[in-house]
């Protein structure tokens, strides 16, 4: 069974710019969770999907944005890049049914990087 | 204060050593408790889980959870060079609210 894929593995950016990144869960798995890991921050929380609906939301600008498509692939825009932006992005699916099925699968992420 | 603390370490570690890796935390409504690991370059894959406290053993894994406290520990016996990783500590208040992560402590186990 294919595991959790994400595209790109490296994007570089200049300062305003946008990026999209891209995820595709495991077969199955309706949720769809991003998080940034920035250096020395640890993982945190950006955007929560399930259903092709936005079910939560980290402490992040607006200008990070996604959505979920029919299939449960999702998508991370974020817009007007910033240098603090430069993380790894890593995206988790999960059923999200109960604890179990609440695990997270993660892919191994896109790295950004915006000089 | 942050919600969850975990010293980054590096911690190194002979092999067959036991090792010890801690999380405390803050928000006393936290009721699910997981670990974490994460090679290099690769995402984090879930170790263990637990709901609210007690201990869980897996093999050579064992995770306590002391709510009174606030306090987390994640126990390896007979570590192995292959455990070598950033371990992540992981707890959420409900199912329906985002996992809030630990920084990770990275640990080295030498052959």
């Amino acid at each position: 069974e294919a595991g959790v894929t994400q595209s790109p593995t490296h994007l570089i950016k200049t300062r305003g710019q946008q990026a999209t990144l891209r995820c595709s869960p495991i077969s199955g798995h309706t949720s769809v969770y991003w998080y940034q890991q920035a250096l020395g921050l640890g993982l945190q929380f950006l955007l929560w999907y399930d259903e092709g609906e936005e079910r939560n939301r980290g402490n992040f600008p607006p200008r990070f944005s996604g959505r979920q498509f029919p299939n449960y692939s999702s998508e991370l825009n974020v817009n007007a890049l910033e240098l603090e932006d430069s993380a790894l992005y890593l995206c988790a699916g999960s059923t999200g049914l109960n604890l179990i099925s609440y695990e997270q699968y993660f892919g191994p992420g896109t790295r950004l990087t915006v000089t | 204060q942050k919600e969850v603390e975990q010293d980054p370490g590096p911690l190194s570690v002979p092999e067959g050593a036991i090792v010890s890796l801690n999380c405390t935390y803050s928000n006393s409504a936290f009721q699910y408790f997981m670990w974490y690991r994460q090679y290099s370059r690769k995402g984090p894959e879930l170790l263990m889980y637990t709901y609210s406290s007690g201990n869980k053993e897996d093999g050579r894994f064992t995770a306590q959870v002391d709510k009174s406290s606030k306090y987390i520990s994640l126990f390896i016996r007979d570590s192995q060079p292959s455990d070598s990783a950033t371990y992540l500590c992981a707890m959420s208040v409900s199912l329906d609210t985002p996992l809030v992560f630990g920084k990770g402590t990275r640990l080295s186990v030498i052959a």
